[in-house]
């Protein structure tokens, strides 16, 4: 089946450092991958996404490229702010399967001034 | 444009009673998504509609039900409530069932007492 791993946090970074998340994906077809982010209080926002091998998604200074061969969608930023910080979703969905958007569970980020 | 909404905001249950949540799902979108986010869990999946159909099902028991109406909106009912269903209910619509580009409402807050 289907499925999402994500690092585990919480991920404690100072302003303008780098930032990895690390994610890796299971799925038996060619899903779409994404990030999504929750800022605190709030609903989930779509951040990037990439639909097919080799694409790289990027967003506000945010960056993932979809690897096929490592099964990996990594997200990176080069100059984190205190306004990043939040919780980051990677996500994989496979309409052709049938299969609705899966979620990793999520790391959370804080980002100290 | 509205994005996605949902309601109520915060619902009290006591356990074993039934609870109903409702979705608007933004202009032109025919797929609603489901999710559970209980403390430490992340997101679970629950259920997909597209089109007034149930497309998909996450790994959940069958008091969780819910049904789509011929305007795309959504209920999501949870009979026999137990103290382990207290979590966001978050939903999300998109575009149709091969766009899975999801946009989030801001979720309903289910507590069972």
């Amino acid at each position: 089946g289907n499925s999402v791993t994500q690092m585990e946090g919480p991920v404690t970074l100072s302003e303008e450092a780098f930032l990895t998340i690390n994610c890796t994906y299971t799925a038996t077809g060619y899903p779409s991958l994404f990030w999504y982010v929750q800022y605190p209080g709030e609903g989930l926002q779509l951040l990037l996404k990439a639909t097919k091998a080799d694409d790289k998604g990027s967003n506000k200074g945010f960056e993932a490229t979809y690897r096929k061969e490592t099964t990996s969608f990594h997200l990176e930023k080069g100059s984190v702010q205190v306004s990043d910080s939040a919780v980051y979703f990677c996500a994989l969905s496979d309409p052709q399967a049938g299969t609705a958007l899966i979620f990793g569970k999520g790391t959370t980020l804080s980002v100290s001034s | 444009e509205a994005g996605v909404t949902q309601s109520p905001t915060h619902l009290i249950k006591t356990r074993g009673q039934q609870a109903t949540l409702r979705c608007s799902p933004i202009s032109g979108h025919t797929s609603v998504y489901w999710y559970q986010q209980a403390l430490g869990l992340g997101l679970q999946f629950l259920l997909w509609y597209d089109e007034g159909e149930e497309r998909n099902r996450g790994n959940f028991p069958p008091r969780f039900s819910g049904r789509q109406f011929p305007n795309y909106s959504s209920e999501l009912n949870v009979n026999a409530l137990e103290l382990e269903d207290s979590a966001l209910y978050l939903c999300a619509s998109s575009p149709g069932r091969q766009n899975t580009e999801a946009f989030f409402g801001q979720g309903t807050r289910l507590t069972v007492v």
